[in-house]
């Protein structure tokens, strides 16, 4: 049991460069989320899935696309890198029960864009 | 939008009982209030959650008063190993595909020998 999962663990990438992140959980959860955090900012929702096939926009989006295309899975996209996106990106997997929700966080992916 | 504001900072002790106090003016009805905690080069990891009055588990309470507008999380007899980040987060746990998931900024604890 890995519970959540995010690779790569740390990417370089110059400026209109795209890349994935992957992030993978095994807790069979519907709700999957991807943030970011930045230095004085704490974390930013970006994207989120309640479920296989759904996506929705968070408090960020612009810059990213994300998929879910398997339940276990939740991917997002950065298809064109900017410097505004260097930060670190965290994957939570969420647990829900009686209303109340758990995230789990995956490890962290830091990006650097030059 | 609830918005959340936490102390930026504090400092202990090991031994001492810690309160770090977690301000939500906006809280809606269906928010619930969770505390998560992080060290460097981790991600978050929940620790406690409640909807009012005080919720204990093995590693904190949770003191919520009537009008919801604040939470205190209680930390009893830290130790080194408890020097992280606590976030107080305040969500519509409810609203479904219009998730709002509010993050304060966080209250870095240093406990000291």
């Amino acid at each position: 049991n890995a519970g959540v999962t995010q690779t790569p663990k740390f990417r370089v990438l110059k400026t209109g460069q795209s890349m994935t992140l992957l992030c993978a959980q095994d807790m069979n959860h519907e709700y999957m989320y991807w943030y970011r955090q930045d230095p004085g900012m704490g974390l930013r929702l970006i994207h989120y899935s309640v479920g296989e096939g759904t996506t929705a926009k968070g408090e960020v989006p612009d810059g990213y696309n994300v998929s879910r295309l398997k339940k276990q899975n939740f991917l997002l996209g950065l298809e064109s890198a900017a410097p505004s996106q260097t930060s670190v990106y965290f994957c939570a997997s969420t647990r829900r029960d009686m209303g109340r929700e758990t995230q789990y966080f995956g490890p962290g992916t830091r990006l650097l864009v030059l | 939008l609830a918005k959340t504001t936490q102390p930026i900072s504090m400092d202990s002790y090991e031994g001492q009982e810690v309160n770090i106090t977690c301000s939500h003016n906006n809280i809606a009805t269906n928010d619930y209030i969770t505390w998560y905690q992080q060290f460097p080069s981790q991600g978050p990891r929940f620790i406690i959650q409640g909807y009012k009055t005080k919720v204990t588990n093995e590693v904190a309470s949770l003191f919520i008063p009537a009008d919801r507008k604040s939470s205190t999380l209680s930390l009893p007899r830290v130790s080194l190993s408890d020097t992280a980040v606590y976030y107080c987060l305040v969500g519509d746990e409810n609203a479904g595909n219009n998730r709002k998931l509010i993050w304060g900024l966080g209250t870095s604890l240093a406990v000291n020998p």
